[in-house]
Parts: structure tokens; sequence; C-alpha cells
């Protein structure tokens, strides 16, 4: 089974903040990398798929990166709608694995 | 757009087997443009992969839960199911419905729906 690692964990930020999160892989996943949204008591939300691809909807300031096994989501200019856990998940293989999760939070 | 809802019993016993379905709006679920999953997310922890179903039937499931897991597919009410048999606390948790991409991303996603397993 593949196993993802995101780090960090949690870190705090402050709106108008450049962050970058990181997803790395056990092994290669090509670019079958996705980056998940969610706000406490919401399911989460498709954001990035193909490691750098932006959902529809989804505000330009987010973007991804990567391929192989190390993976990263950039969120240019934080704003306040932007805290929340992000998730990262391969569909290379079965089974589907999602890394632990990074929590942003509001310094 | 697709919507997706899940539905079933909100408490179930120890030992006894947790059934939801999910509903499918705004699309078919026999669509050779996705196929369909499970997620789970215990409270306050991660999210976990239960398993997923093509439109042709395959089913793929985590090797964690396999010997208690069942996807199926009812097209007459382009509904999908999950039973997952002899459950325990460690089984209580947010359980989501998916659609999936061909490349594998979970574009559409239910609101989940919280079991709890408790005597």
């Amino acid at each position: 089974a593949i196993r993802m690692t995101q780090s960090p964990s949690s870190f705090s930020a402050s709106t108008g903040d450049r962050v970058t999160i990181t997803c790395r892989a056990s092994q290669d996943i090509s670019n079958y990398l996705a980056w998940y949204q969610q706000k406490p008591g919401k399911a989460p939300k498709l954001l990035i798929y193909a490691a750098s691809t932006l959902q529809s909807g989804v505000p330009s300031r987010f973007s991804g990166s990567g391929s192989g096994t190390d993976f990263t989501l950039t969120i240019s200019c934080l704003q306040s709608e932007d805290f929340a856990t992000y998730y990262c998940q391969q569909s290379y293989s079965y089974p589907r694995s999602f890394g632990q999760g990074t929590k942003l939070e509001i310094k | 757009q697709l919507q997706l809802q899940e539905s079933g019993p909100g408490l179930v016993k120890p030992s006894e087997t947790l059934s939801l379905t999910c509903t499918v709006s705004g699309g078919s679920i026999s669509s050779s443009n996705y196929y369909w999953g499970w997620i789970r997310q215990p409270p306050g922890k991660g999210l976990e992969w239960i398993g997923s179903i093509y439109y042709s039937g395959s089913t793929y499931y985590n090797p964690s839960l396999k010997s208690r897991v069942t996807i199926s597919v009812d097209t007459s009410k382009n509904q999908f199911s999950l039973k997952l048999s002899s459950v325990t606390a460690a089984d209580t948790a947010v359980y989501y419905c998916t659609s999936t991409t061909d490349y594998g991303d979970l574009d559409y996603w239910g609101q989940g729906t919280l079991v709890t397993v408790s005597s």
C-alpha cells in the first residue's frame, strides 16, 4: 500500500500570507495526486487533481505542483475562508490512500 | 451537476451490520464517466478510503476492511450501497459517499452521515 505523508501537520498563518503544504508518497505515483479542503462539519471539497489541475470554480490562488513522490499545494494569498484542513490523496493504485491532513489555523 | 445523499441508521449495535445507501441525482449511476465509492472519517481524525465500485460491477476494497465490506449498485434506483459487518466502536465515523472520475479524484461528495456503534 502507498503511504502518503503530509507536512506540516498543522501551522498558523495570517491572511495575505503565501503558504505551502507538502505531500510525499512512499513510491512513485506519477501525477495521480489530488488535494482536498475540509472545513469543520463539512464534506471535503476537491481543489486540485492530476497534481496541478485546478478544479472548476476553485480560486486561482490555489495551485499544485509535483510528480513522482513529492507534491506541494500552495495558497498564494491566504483569505479568511482558506483556514481549514487540507488532505492529499493518491489515485495511482489500490488501496487509495490519504495523507493525515494539514490543519491551517489563523495566527 | 451530480448530487449525492447518504441515508441509513445513525446508530448500530456492536457485532451487527452497518448499512448505508447513497442516492445519486443529476446523472446516471450507470454512466461510464464515473465510478462510486465510500470514505469514512472517525470523529476528530483523518479520511479513510473504504472502497469503490465501477460501472462494470468491479469492486476494490481497503484491505483493512475487506473481509467485512460489500459495495453494490442498484441501477434501477440510481443508488449504491455500503454494508460493513461485525461492527465495533472503532467503526464509529462520518461516512461519505463519493463520485470518482477516471483519474481517481473524488469530485462530488455527499454531506456525510454519522454512524455510531454502541449498544
